[in-house]
Order: C-alpha cells, then sequence, then structure tokens
C-alpha cells in the first residue's frame, strides 16, 4: 500500500519568507511526527500528534515554527521568516494505533538562499 | 550532552566483515530501542526493535542492548555491499510521545 508522502520534494525559498511543508500519513496511522535533519546529524524531534490530543510541541525551536493536522490524518509544518539556519530535510512519520514503528516519508529538503 | 551519543563515522569494511555499531545514552527512562537504516536522500526504515537487556537477532542483524552500561550495539554479518546506508540508533521512554535519535554512523561495504 501507499506509505506516507511529502511535498514537495525539495523547496528553495529566499531568507524571510514562509514555507509550508505538508505530510500524508499512512491510512489508518493515528500518530504523526516532525523531525528536522541537518547535514551530519541526528533527527532533531520537532511534534508529535496523537489522534485528537493536544500536540507535543516541546521540539518546536523557535516560534516561527508552527504545525497543524487537520481531521487526524494531513499535516502541514509552517516556518514563518524562513532563514539559513532553516535549510535541512524535514522528515514525517507516523504510527499505527498500538504500535511503535515509526514508517518515515522521503522527506522534504528545504535550502533557504 | 546529548541524549544519545553515535560515532559518525564513516566507517568503511570489506564485503563479509562483521560491523559493529554503537550508540551511548544518559536518560535511564529509556525502555525502547531501535537501529534504523537511511539510504542517500530516503527517509529511515526500522530495522531493528528491543526493549529489554540481551540481544535479538533477526537474519544478519544482531541488536545488544546492556541497560546498566547505557549502550546499545547493532551487529552486521557477512556485511554487503547493498549495507553501505546511514544507522541511526533511537530511543524513547514507555509513552513513545518523542523519540531520541542519535546523529548516525555512515558505512561502507567496499566489494
Amino acid at each position: 500500500g501507499a506509505g506516507v508522502s511529502q511535498s514537495p520534494s525539495n523547496k528553495v525559498t529566499e531568507k524571510g519568507k514562509d514555507v509550508e511543508l505538508r505530510c500524508d500519513p499512512i491510512s489508518g496511522h493515528t500518530a504523526l511526527y516532525w523531525y528536522r535533519q541537518s547535514l551530519g546529524q541526528g533527527l532533531e524531534f520537532l511534534i508529535y500528534f496523537q489522534g485528537n490530543s493536544a500536540p507535543d510541541k516541546s521540539g518546536l525551536p523557535s516560534d516561527r515554527f508552527s504545525a497543524e493536522r487537520t481531521g487526524g490524518s494531513v499535516s502541514t509544518l509552517t516556518i514563518q521568516r524562513t532563514q539559513q539556519e532553516d535549510s535541512a530535510v524535514y522528515l514525517c512519520a507516523s504510527s499505527p494505533p498500538d504500535e511503535d514503528e515509526q514508517y518515515f516519508g522521503p522527506g522534504t529538503r528545504l535550502t533557504v538562499t | 550532552q546529548k541524549e544519545v551519543e553515535q560515532d559518525p563515522g564513516p566507517l568503511s569494511v570489506p564485503e563479509g566483515a562483521i560491523v559493529s555499531l554503537n550508540c551511548t545514552y544518559s536518560n535511564s527512562a529509556f525502555q525502547y530501542f531501535m537501529w534504523y537504516r537511511q539510504y542517500s536522500r530516503k527517509g529511515p526504515e526500522l530495522l531493528m526493535y528491543t526493549y529489554s537487556s540481551g540481544n535479538k537477532e533477526d537474519g544478519r542483524f544482531t541488536a545488544q542492548v546492556d541497560k546498566s552500561s547505557k549502550y546499545i550495539s547493532l551487529f552486521i554479518r557477512d556485511s554487503q555491499p547493498s549495507d553501505s546506508a546511514t544507522y541511526l540508533c533511537a530511543m524513547s521512554t514507555y509513552n513513545f510521545n518523542k523519540f531520541y535519535f542519535g546523529s548516525g554512523t555512515k558505512l561502507n561495504v567496499k566489494p
């Protein structure tokens, strides 16, 4: 079946512009995670959604970052007033109910010039 | 200090070698331990998962956890060129709301 999809696959934007990154989780998966992976670095947790519960936003690096999950499915990560240090690969993962395994999407490579 | 430490490598071995990849951690609340493989420009994929001390084997892969030393390992036997990738360790507490990843070890298996 279809895996986690993310769009766009690549995004180049100018410093100061806002960007929106989209994640379509696997159908039926209740948990959704966003991570950031900078060059040579591990995955940095950003935000976690579980069903209809309030999201865990503890990993968001600044108030320029926000995320929504509509109808318990699609999620959008928004970065306002992008900075060069925001350049990274943004990965989304989802998990089915009562399972721990995360299924990752291919990521969105963001470059801020 | 990072929650999870992992040697970034790169690690280069000949085909057929036994590979040992390691992570250390500082948080004794971690209960679940995972190893992911990530090919270039792809998302990570889960290789091994364990929640107890000891060994877990799956084909050519063995995951080892030593909670007393806060140390985990992944062994790859009879390594193949197709094993060339970045290997990430990850860990979580009991509620799975946050996963902590190592920085990844880049492995190159030479034919």
